[in-house]
């Protein structure tokens, strides 16, 4: 099976911008949660979504937002992006019931704010 | 609240002597704990978990870990650490029914030839 892939794997925008990143989940999988990761913070919970909902959301202010397709790829935007917003953003797919529970994660996209 | 302290930044050993990873969680409820392991520039690869059952729990790549729940500790062991293993580690808690999982602040292992 193929893993988790994000596209694109690398960005380069500058403050104010919007940025769109994109997570495609493991086959079969329908929860995808998304991660931002700074050497500062460590990995913090952004959101997740099930089936096209979202399901958990994280303490980020709204000018994070996500969705969800109906073939269980989602989206995540970030608007008018701060200097802080630079990190690794990670995206994690899970197979629910059957006790898996384990997220899968993918490489990850890095944006930098310039 | 669910969280996961891991109480080292950075653990040094050398290559085949035993390695162990520390992690302590508080959660709410029976935890659900994992470990993942970060190459540079990668996403984080998952290891092994413990939901219920044994408390010694068997990973990918010879990685075992030991639940205690007196304790509330899930610290990673490896009897024999290999250079290949250096990686960032982390260890997480998922919130109960709640797919929604915490992370710890990492710990950098590095085994010296």
């Amino acid at each position: 099976k193929a893993g988790v892939t994000q596209t694109p794997r690398y960005l380069i925008k500058t403050r104010g911008q919007q940025v769109t990143l994109s997570c495609s989940p493991i086959s079969g999988h329908r929860s995808v949660s998304w991660y931002q990761q700074t050497p500062g913070q460590g990995l913090q919970f952004l959101f997740e979504y099930f089936s096209e909902t979202q399901r958990n959301k994280g303490n980020f202010p709204g000018r994070f937002s996500g969705r969800q397709f109906s073939n269980s790829r989602s989206e995540m935007n970030v608007s008018t992006l701060e200097l802080g917003d630079s990190a690794l953003y990670l995206c994690a797919s899970s197979h629910e019931g059957r006790s898996s529970y384990e997220q899968y994660f993918g490489p990850g996209t890095r944006l930098t704010v310039t | 609240a669910q969280s996961v302290a891991q109480p080292e930044d950075q653990v040094n050993v050398a290559e085949g002597n035993p390695l162990t990873v520390k992690c302590t969680y508080s959660v709410s409820g029976n935890p659900y704990l994992f470990w993942y392991v970060q190459y540079p520039n990668r996403g984080l690869q998952f290891l092994l978990k413990y939901i219920t059952g044994d408390n010694l729990v068997k990973g990918s790549y010879g990685f075992e870990a030991e639940f205690n729940k007196s304790q509330t500790s899930f610290h990673l062991k490896k009897p024999s650490a290999l250079v290949s293993d250096s990686a960032l580690y982390f260890c997480a808690v998922r919130e109960g029914n709640f797919n929604k999982f915490y992370f710890g602040s990492g710990t950098k292992l590095n085994v010296k030839p």
